[in-house]
């Protein structure tokens, strides 16, 4: 069973740092791309960018470039989102989901991870 | 970046009623290589992540009931609920994988009347 596990809520001030993550099963995790999904509260999805975890390839929206770092581990099968310096309006929930190739629809979700950016 | 503008924002439908929910974007997302429309719809309950119903327009994901079809093509798409059920209460999104950004519609959400 393919499954994408994310990591757990965080709750951060402004200017910190942060990492979370998105463990996959079920597959093999270095053959599809990952992508993340931004939720802010009550609003649209968004959708940061994608990694292809075998070569770590990025593409990244020009919404988001310069502000979200993405990486992943093929020996952990994890993926991860960072942030080098939080803000207010990063306060929303964030999902990774599966992709077979860049250009395709997002088949597995994880969870979501809920970040709240708060002083 | 293309925009995906979906519509209505919201609507209620009787239980066994037919739902419709239409999703425009600003430029056509058919993939020539392919001759397929690169457009998905999603299904988000309360408390959960989106979903996976239809891709290329028209093709059910695995599991998907056959009450839910997708139409469209170009710039124009249509998600249908043929005979409401209860547990299609939530939240629906078109989304174009065309290009990238991938990006989504605003959301239509879905009650019973």
């Amino acid at each position: 069973e393919v499954q994408l596990v994310q990591s757990g809520a965080e709750v951060k001030k402004p200017g910190e740092s942060l990492k979370i993550s998105c463990k996959g099963s079920g597959y093999s995790f270095s053959s599809y791309w990952i992508a993340w999904v931004r939720q802010m509260p009550g609003k649209d999805l968004e959708w940061l960018g994608i990694i292809f975890p075998r070569d770590s390839e990025t593409r990244y929206s020009p919404s988001f470039q310069g502000r979200v770092t993405f990486s992943a581990d093929k020996s952990t099968n994890t993926a991860y989102l960072q942030w080098r310096s939080l803000k207010a309006s990063d306060t929303a929930i964030y999902y990774c989901a599966r992709l077979t190739v860049v250009r395709a629809p997002l088949d597995y979700w994880g969870q979501g991870t809920l970040v709240t950016v708060s002083s | 970046d293309i925009v995906m503008t979906q519509s209505p924002d919201s609507l209620a439908v009787s239980l066994g009623e037919r739902a419709t929910i239409n999703c425009k974007s600003s430029q056509s997302v058919l993939f020539k290589s392919n001759n397929k429309n690169s457009l998905a719809w999603y299904q988000q309950k309360p408390g959960q992540p989106p979903k996976l119903l239809i891709f290329w327009a028209s093709i059910r994901d695995s599991g998907v009931p056959d009450r839910f079809s997708g139409s469209g093509s170009g710039t124009d798409f249509t998600l249908t609920i043929s005979s409401l059920q209860a547990e299609d209460v939530a939240l629906y999104y078109c989304q174009q994988y065309y290009t990238t950004p991938a990006t989504f519609g605003q959301g239509t959400r879905l009650d019973i009347k």
